[in-house]
């Protein structure tokens, strides 16, 4: 079945620099790749998402970018602030399964140092 | 619009012992999912419904664990008897078409 690793687990920013998080998928034919974001104890909450159909999509300090060659996609937040503290998860659809199934990756805890 | 609403916030449970987590998803969502999210790892799908059917249950311990959606509306997961290994925060999503899943906030589940 679809498999989604992600990377780092952890990683740690200075306030303003950029935060890189990177995902590989194992279905070829996986078509939706969504970003949800997780505070401690809330739930997760999609920040941005990307179909197989564009190379790039971005959300003012958000982008995400899908290599379907590779079978990898990438988060980057950009002037990263205090507030993009939180755990953060890659997501792909596998192949032989309804359109709205989804895989988590395992998570990459950011923080953000003042 | 309302989000998803989910209950209880928290349990705590013996072993072997069984809890019943409840859902309502956004008003006009078909599709309802459950999902268990074990500390540290990211939400696992449990059970999908679209409406009141069941989509896919192939990662549901089906010995222990059941959810129902009577109504295509309100679901219940519940887990008899219960393990350790069952705790984690269980996690109520719905979506509409092929739009985003929105989650609710989850129930908190400690196994003693």
């Amino acid at each position: 079945g679809e498999n989604v690793e992600q990377h780092p687990s952890t990683l740690s920013v200075q306030e303003g620099d950029s935060a890189v998080i990177k995902c590989t998928y194992s279905d070829s034919a996986s078509n939706y790749f969504p970003w949800y974001k997780q505070e401690l104890g809330k739930r997760p909450q999609l920040i941005i998402d990307i179909r197989s159909n564009v190379g790039e999509k971005k959300d003012q300090r958000i982008a995400v970018t899908l290599n379907k060659t590779a079978k990898h996609f990438s988060l980057h937040i950009t002037e990263t602030q205090p507030e993009d503290s939180a755990v953060y998860f890659c997501a792909a659809t596998p192949r032989y399964s309804s359109a709205s199934k989804i895989i988590f990756g395992s998570g990459t805890r950011l923080s953000i140092r003042p | 619009e309302a989000g998803v609403a989910q209950s209880p916030r928290y349990k705590i449970i013996e072993k072997r012992q069984s809890v019943a987590f409840w859902c309502n998803p956004i008003s006009g969502h078909a599709t309802l999912y459950w999902y268990q999210q074990i500390l540290g790892q990211g939400p696992k799908l449990l059970i999908q419904f679209q409406n009141n059917g069941v989509v896919d249950d192939s990662q549901l311990p089906k010995d222990r664990f059941s959810a129902e959606r009577l109504k295509g509306v309100d679901s219940t997961l519940k887990i008899q008897p219960a393990k350790l290994e069952d705790s984690a925060v269980y996690l109520c999503a719905s979506s509409w078409g092929n739009q985003p899943q929105h989650f609710g906030d989850g129930t908190r589940l400690s196994i003693l």
